[in-house]
């Protein structure tokens, strides 16, 4: 597509329940990145994914977070148990990889009651 | 550690007035990236400029211009006859020069722009 697609744009769930976040890349971008903008903080690294190479996971949280991307393209952000802590915009990014500029999409504002 | 300060939470200017938003970082790399991005209130942020770390030359591009010092480690962004629709939160980061895979972000500064 044009841009970095993510869904949904907004999920409320209660505290304790699984979420899936989506995203889908630029098409040929082959670097791909989860972020998280929580109230009145910066970006905060997650994970990134590279052509095939192993993920870096150095950026989650906690074992309740995992990404996966399927094919090279779609990934998606789960998050396990959910704590109102979680309560965040998470952003996903893509790149053609190595020092090219990342593309973001508009993100997932996760809200956990 | 690497790290990227924005001190100025929130800016509040009227339209036509200059205002510059202010980037501190640190890091021990030699060679490194810095970057403004812009995220509107529709969320999705949008790349401004990127400056690698062997080009102190300042630059301008319309409205927009950047003054990068390195003897003081800054980045600064200046918007000249600012317009209610620069109203948005600006993020500056920093990261390797071959590798943006880590992008590390300041905390952001809200610019509101009012007529």
């Amino acid at each position: 597509g044009a841009g970095v697609s993510q869904s949904p744009s907004n999920k409320v769930t209660e505290k304790g329940k699984d979420v899936e976040l989506r995203c889908d890349p630029i098409s040929g971008h082959t670097a791909l990145y989860w972020y998280r903008q929580s109230l009145g903080q910066g970006l905060e690294f997650l994970i990134y994914f590279q052509g095939n190479s192993a993920p870096d996971k150095s950026g989650l949280p906690s074992d309740r977070f995992s990404a996966e991307r399927t094919g090279g393209s779609v990934s998606t952000l789960t998050i396990q148990r959910t704590q109102q802590e979680d309560s965040a915009v998470y952003l996903c990014a893509s790149s053609r990889g190595g020092a090219n500029v990342l593309t973001f999409g508009a993100g997932s504002r996760l809200t956990v009651l | 550690a690497q790290k990227v300060t924005q001190a100025q939470t929130e800016i509040s200017v009227v339209e036509k007035e200059d205002v510059t938003l202010d980037c501190v970082y640190e890091t021990r790399d030699t060679t490194y990236y810095l970057f403004w991005y812009k995220q509107p209130p529709s969320g999705e942020l949008v790349f401004l400029i990127r400056r690698n770390s062997f080009d102190e030359q300042n630059e301008i591009s319309g409205r927009y211009s950047w003054n990068f010092q390195k003897s003081t480690s800054s980045f600064n962004f200046t918007i000249t006859a600012s317009q209610v629709v620069d109203s948005a939160v600006y993020f500056c980061a920093l990261s390797a020069l071959y590798n943006t895979d880590k992008l590390i972000f300041g905390t952001g500064t809200r610019l509101q722009v009012f007529p």
